[in-house]
């Protein structure tokens, strides 16, 4: 069975400090890998996803992640947070069949203070 | 290009009632699948609809229940209500090949909020 996990229900960062949100999947197949943000009484926006090709995928918002088939993970970084980052962030997986069941993590709540 | 739409935003409910929500797919989108977002958790799969055909359905008793129009546009009806379906409902549209396509991004409403009394 597939599942998420995101390491850290709640973090915390000064703005303009480097954003680290961990993702760890299990898989029996290849998954595609998406990360999506959620702000306060909205739906979900895709930041990026990773299908296949390269490994580093860079998303919206000056925010990228890295696929490392090795550790089974796909964290998203920031080099830089801003003020507007503040929200829920959820990692979410597709099996490689043709029925597009997101499976996603528990979120992360991302505060970025002043 | 129109996004996702979802209504109503906000419905409040009792015990035992039925409640239909609904969901306009962004223009050009085949693919519907709706989710329960309970308050503090990550989203969970309820079904997917392809071409007014059920794709695929989550661990949900058949209370929930689903359908798509030929406009694409989709339902998503619950019936006997409990207060554990209190929970924000999301609809996502996506486009899918003829066999189906996981790897389509599923782009998501705002959601329509069900608190069960």
């Amino acid at each position: 069975a597939q599942s998420v996990t995101q390491l850290g229900s709640h973090v915390s960062v000064s703005e303009g400090a480097l954003v680290l949100l961990r993702c760890n999947y299990s898989s029996s197949v290849p998954p595609y890998l998406f990360w999506y943000v959620q702000y306060p009484n909205q739906g979900l926006q895709l930041l990026l996803k990773y299908t296949t090709g390269a490994t580093l995928v860079k998303g919206i918002n000056g925010f990228e992640a890295e696929f490392k088939k090795s550790e089974t993970s796909f964290h998203l970084t920031k080099p830089s947070a801003h003020m507007s980052d503040a929200a829920e962030y959820f990692c979410a997986v597709i099996r490689s069949s043709n029925t597009g069941k997101l499976i996603f993590g528990q979120g992360t709540t991302l505060q970025v203070k002043p | 290009e129109t996004g996702v739409t979802q209504s109503p935003t906000h419905l409040i409910k009792t015990r035992g009632q039925q409640v239909t929500l609904r969901c306009s797919s962004q223009s050009g989108h085949n693919t519907v699948s709706w989710y329960q977002q309970a308050l503090g958790q990550g989203p969970q799969f309820i079904f997917q609809y392809y071409r007014e055909e059920e794709n695929g359905r989550g661990n949900f008793p058949p209370r929930f229940s689903g359908l798509q129009f030929p406009n694409y546009s989709s339902e998503l009806n619950v019936n006997a209500l409990e207060l554990d379906d209190s929970a924000l409902y999301l609809c996502a549209s996506s486009l899918a090949g003829l066999a189906g396509g996981p790897r389509e991004t599923q782009y998501f409403g705002p959601g329509t909020r069900l608190l069960v009394l």
